[in-house]
């Protein structure tokens, strides 16, 4: 039962372009959504998140979109660069149940 | 250094061992979860601790079994584990309060489990 879903394995992009990452959702209950980066031998780090009240947090270069009526949530980075190379991961909660997406791996040329 | 330490990095066993991962949390949270990450696929959550209660997934075999002696302590005691347990084991915290007060996991660098 894969509640939160990323259908794209890998995004590559140029150096200075937008990235955008999506992710779909099934459960209309999860109220908390957060996006996650994931370098190879570290642990997931906390990105960006958006409570269900809002349509929209931004964070310097990194933009979080939530499409409630759509269950859909996408991470927008502007502009792209090399070091933002990594493995992203879609998080959706309830309570204590937080429940990820399998990733995108981006890979940002220079 | 994340604020939350896991150990061993690494761990090769036999399928008839029994062995424990161990967590460790730095930042005062009060929730400490097991998830299980295998290639290509999602994390899946295996275990949570919230304020000392236990909320167990119930699909996670009997052969994982956790251990939360405080809220800064997390393990994870493995026996006759199976080849396809072998994964990345990733211990997170965080802090809870009541519904609509949420917050992100922090997680360690988790345990790389082979079973052979």
């Amino acid at each position: 039962d894969q509640q939160v879903k990323q259908n794209s394995p890998s995004l590559s992009v140029q150096e200075g372009r937008i990235s955008i990452l999506n992710c779909d959702y099934t459960n209309s209950m999860f109220d908390y959504f957060l996006w996650y980066k994931k370098y190879p031998a570290e642990g997931p780090t906390f990105l960006i998140s958006i409570s269900s009240i809002k349509d929209k947090n931004e964070d310097g270069r990194f933009t979080v979109f939530l499409n409630k009526s759509a269950k859909h949530l996408s991470l927008h980075i502007v502009p792209s660069q090399p070091g933002d190379s990594a493995v992203y991961f879609c998080a959706a909660s309830v309570s204590n149940d937080m429940r990820f997406g399998a990733g995108t791996r981006l890979t940002v040329k220079p | 250094e994340t604020g939350v330490t896991q150990t061993p990095r690494h761990l090769v066993m036999g399928m008839t061992n029994k062995k424990s991962l161990k967590c460790e949390q730095h930042l005062g949270h009060n929730a400490m979860y097991w998830y299980k990450q295998s290639a290509k696929k999602p994390l899946e959550l295996m275990f949570v601790y919230s304020l000392e209660e236990r909320v167990e997934n119930n699909s996670v075999p009997s052969r994982f079994s956790p251990e939360c002696p405080n809220s800064s302590h997390l393990f994870l005691h493995l026996h006759t584990l199976q080849p396809e347990d072998s994964a990345l084991y990733l211990c997170a915290s965080s802090l809870v309060g009541g519904r609509g007060n949420n917050s992100p996991l922090h997680f360690g660098n988790g345990t790389r489990l082979t079973v052979t």
